[in-house]
C-alpha cells in the first residue's frame, strides 16, 4: 500500500533554513507527482508548491517564491522541501502529498510540526 | 489566481441530518479538477471527491459532489458521528493549486 513518511519535528531559529523530508514507499516514484501544504495552527490548508517527481519540474506559490525550494531523490523515493529565512509565521504543520494526471492529492503524509521561535 | 470561497463557515447539525456545503470559485474551473477533502483534529487531510463527483477509493456512497464551472456543493446524505469534521474543496488550474478556507461541520 502506499505510504508518504515525513521527516519529525523541528525547531528553528527566525532566519534559519529547515529541510522536511517525504519518503514514498508502495508505488512507483516517477509516476507521481508531490504537492507540499501547510496548516499554520488553528487555520485552513496552504499550499506551497508541487514537483514533479519525473521531470523534476517544480511550480511554487507566489509567496514563497525564493525562499522555497522543492527536490527530489529518486534513488529513495524520497521528496524533500527547504524553506529559508524562515520567519513566526511559518510556524505550522508542513505536509507532502501525492497527485497524478487528475490533480487531486490522494494520498498524504502524517505532517510535520515547525516551530520558528526565538 | 482562483479564490475558492466556502460556505457556510460553520455548520451545526445532528446526527442523521443532511449536510450541504458549499464551494464558490472567483471564476471557472474545470470540474476535472475540482476535489473535497476531509481533516479530523491531529490528522492529515483525506480526499473524499475528486472531478467534482467521484468518490475517492473506500468513500461511504453517503458522500457525494456535484457542481460545475464556479458553484461546486458536497453534500453528506446522513451524518454520522465520525463525520464532524473539517471539509475543504481544492481546485488546480493554469499549474496553480487553491484551497476553501474550509467548512467546520460540529455536532449541533
Amino acid at each position: 500500500q502506499v505510504h508518504l513518511v515525513q521527516s519529525g519535528a523541528e525547531v528553528k531559529k527566525p532566519g534559519a533554513s529547515v529541510r522536511v523530508s517525504c519518503k514514498a514507499s508502495g508505488y512507483t516514484f516517477t509516476n507521481y507527482g508531490i504537492n507540499w501544504v501547510r496548516q499554520a495552527p488553528g487555520q485552513g490548508l496552504e499550499w506551497m508548491g508541487w514537483i514533479n517527481t519525473y521531470s523534476g519540474n517544480t511550480n511554487y506559490a507566489q509567496k514563497l517564491q525564493g525562499r522555497v525550494t522543492m527536490t527530489t531523490d529518486t534513488s529513495t523515493s524520497t521528496a524533500y522541501m527547504d524553506l529559508r529565512s524562515l520567519r513566526s509565521d511559518d510556524t505550522a504543520v508542513y505536509y507532502c502529498a501525492r497527485y497524478g494526471s487528475g490533480s487531486w492529492l490522494d494520498y498524504w503524509g502524517q505532517g510535520t510540526l515547525v516551530t520558528v521561535s526565538s | 489566481e482562483i479564490v475558492l470561497t466556502q460556505s457556510p463557515g460553520t455548520l451545526s447539525l445532528s446526527p442523521g441530518e443532511r449536510a450541504t456545503l458549499s464551494c464558490r470559485a472567483s471564476q471557472s474551473v474545470s470540474s476535472t479538477y475540482l476535489a473535497w477533502y476531509q481533516q479530523k483534529p491531529g490528522q492529515a487531510p483525506r480526499l473524499l471527491i475528486y472531478g467534482a463527483s467521484s468518490r475517492a477509493t473506500g468513500i461511504p456512497d453517503r458522500f457525494s459532489g456535484s457542481g460545475s464551472g464556479t458553484d461546486f456543493t458536497l453534500t453528506i446524505s446522513r451524518l454520522e458521528p465520525e463525520d464532524f469534521a473539517v471539509y475543504y474543496c481544492q481546485q488546480y488550474g493554469s499549474t496553480l493549486y487553491t484551497f476553501g478556507q474550509g467548512t467546520k461541520l460540529e455536532i449541533k
